[in-house]
């Protein structure tokens, strides 16, 4: 079946604008993770949505990045007010609900801020 | 204290060796999950493997082969005859029970480089 995908594949914007990442889930996958990736660095953990259940915020590293998510479907971040060092690719996985179910990533957005 | 250190940022072999990955984690609970992904240079992270702390028996597959030992808190990744199409970076990951399993803790990647 269909992966994750992520809109778009490559966004360029100038410091101080707003964008938003969208995400869409691999059908039936409760839960959805976004992460950052600098470049040459692992994988920072940014947010996770399961279910009804109130998102794990714990890794968004600013309050100008938020992200929401309908049901279990389509999740969109934003980063409000664009900065140089936002410049990154942001990663969508998704997975079934359980303990420790396999992630399954998307493509990727690749992010540069001018 | 970094959760999970790979410390190699590099390796560069030639096709047909062997290599291995080394992967060195720390969590204070009893049962944690360890992964790992490959990263090609397209971006799309693969998964490979998923390993609970309860099973320490080694896994091949095909090329692959995993080794798990939590005496020494490692689970190092080996890859038999290495070929062209291997060339990436890959990435160990845990998964703690703090956190429900909920959140990946991702080292820092190895690149690995496989020339013909």
């Amino acid at each position: 079946g269909a992966g994750v995908s992520q809109s778009p594949s490559n966004k360029v914007t100038e410091k101080g604008k707003d964008v938003e990442l969208r995400c869409d889930p691999i059908s039936g996958h409760t839960a959805l993770y976004w992460y950052r990736q600098r470049l040459g660095q692992g994988l920072e953990f940014l947010i996770y949505f399961q279910g009804n259940s109130a998102p794990d915020k714990s890794g968004l590293p600013s309050d100008r990045f938020s992200a929401e998510r309908t049901g279990e479907s389509v999740s969109t971040l934003t980063i409000q007010r664009t900065q140089q060092e936002d410049s990154a690719v942001y990663l969508c996985a998704s997975s079934l609900e359980g303990m420790a179910e396999t992630q399954y990533f998307g493509p990727g957005t690749r992010l540069l801020v001018l | 204290a970094q959760k999970v250190t790979q410390a190699q940022t590099e390796i560069s072999v030639v096709e047909k060796e062997d290599v291995t990955l080394d992967c060195v984690y720390e969590t204070r609970d009893t049962t944690y999950y360890l992964f790992w992904y490959k990263q090609p240079p397209s971006g799309e992270l693969v998964f490979l493997i998923r390993r609970n702390s309860f099973d320490e028996q080694n896994e091949i597959s095909g090329r692959y082969s995993w080794n798990f030992q939590k005496s020494t808190s490692s689970f190092n990744f080996t890859i038999t005859a290495s070929q062209v199409v291997d060339s990436a970076v890959y990435f160990c990951a845990l998964s703690e029970a703090w956190s429900g399993y909920s959140t990946l803790t991702f080292g820092k990647g190895t690149m690995l480089l496989v020339s013909p």
